[in-house]
């Protein structure tokens, strides 16, 4: 079956850096999201990789590697702001999104 | 977490037809529904949010009276796309969020239209 693990939950400090990961089994491969969403409100996009490689876009990178399967988030400069919920999704052959269930990121002064 | 479930996953009409789009709280209660469009290899786009028992509040640029979003029950919310052309083809993908403003939407697996 297609599969996507994540963390549940981690939790930083402010002002360090954090690093989320993902991995998945899916029936063929067609990009890997990350999306943030905060509590009781719609996910926004934060990044998409469908090469192996580092995206960097500010404070958030998001690494991928197709042949392992793998993913990472690395957040920077950690704010209170940040505290929120990660997902990842990755769209698999048939352009389907399957979802990780998300990693709640909880940020502590 | 909360489970989801979207009808259909795929569907294919032809023009000027009307396609129907379900999304249900298996075993919660949806005060909140979002209704998402996304096209190959780009993000989610968020349509509308609807909340339950009044009107949804649609994004700008959305067509109210193309994508008719019904959520008469805190279970079930409907999507309907009328009079589809192809350039509605595209992947919908509906999210549910349960109590007030402090808790998480869950997604449903989204459904793949095609319109020939």
């Amino acid at each position: 079956g297609q599969n996507i693990d994540q963390p549940t939950e981690m939790t930083a400090t402010e002002g360090a850096i954090v690093q989320i990961n993902c991995t998945y089994q899916t029936s063929g491969f067609n990009g890997l999201f990350w999306y943030q969403q905060h509590a009781g409100e719609a996910p926004t996009f934060l990044s998409y990789n469908v090469l192996d490689g580092l995206e960097e876009k500010g404070r958030f990178s998001s690494f991928l590697s197709r042949s392992k399967g793998y993913s990472y988030l690395l957040l920077k400069e950690l704010q209170m702001k940040d505290s929120a919920s990660y997902l990842c999704a990755v769209m698999d052959s048939n352009y389907q999104l399957i979802w990780g269930a998300g990693t709640k990121l909880i940020i502590k002064p | 977490g909360a489970v989801v479930s979207q009808h259909p996953s795929r569907v294919i009409c032809k023009s000027g037809t009307s396609v129907k789009i379900e999304c249900r709280s298996l075993d919660f209660q949806a005060t909140t529904m979002f209704w998402y469009r996304q096209f190959p290899k780009q993000s989610l786009m968020l349509m509308a949010t609807s909340n339950e028992g009044s009107k949804a509040t649609y994004e700008q640029g959305v067509e109210k009276d193309k994508f008719l979003i019904n959520h008469a029950s805190l279970t079930l919310s409907t999507l309907t796309v009328t009079s589809a052309h192809p350039e509605d083809s595209s992947f919908y993908i509906c999210s549910a969020r349960q109590g007030d403003m402090n808790t998480e939407a869950f997604f449903g697996q989204g459904t793949r239209l095609t319109v020939v």
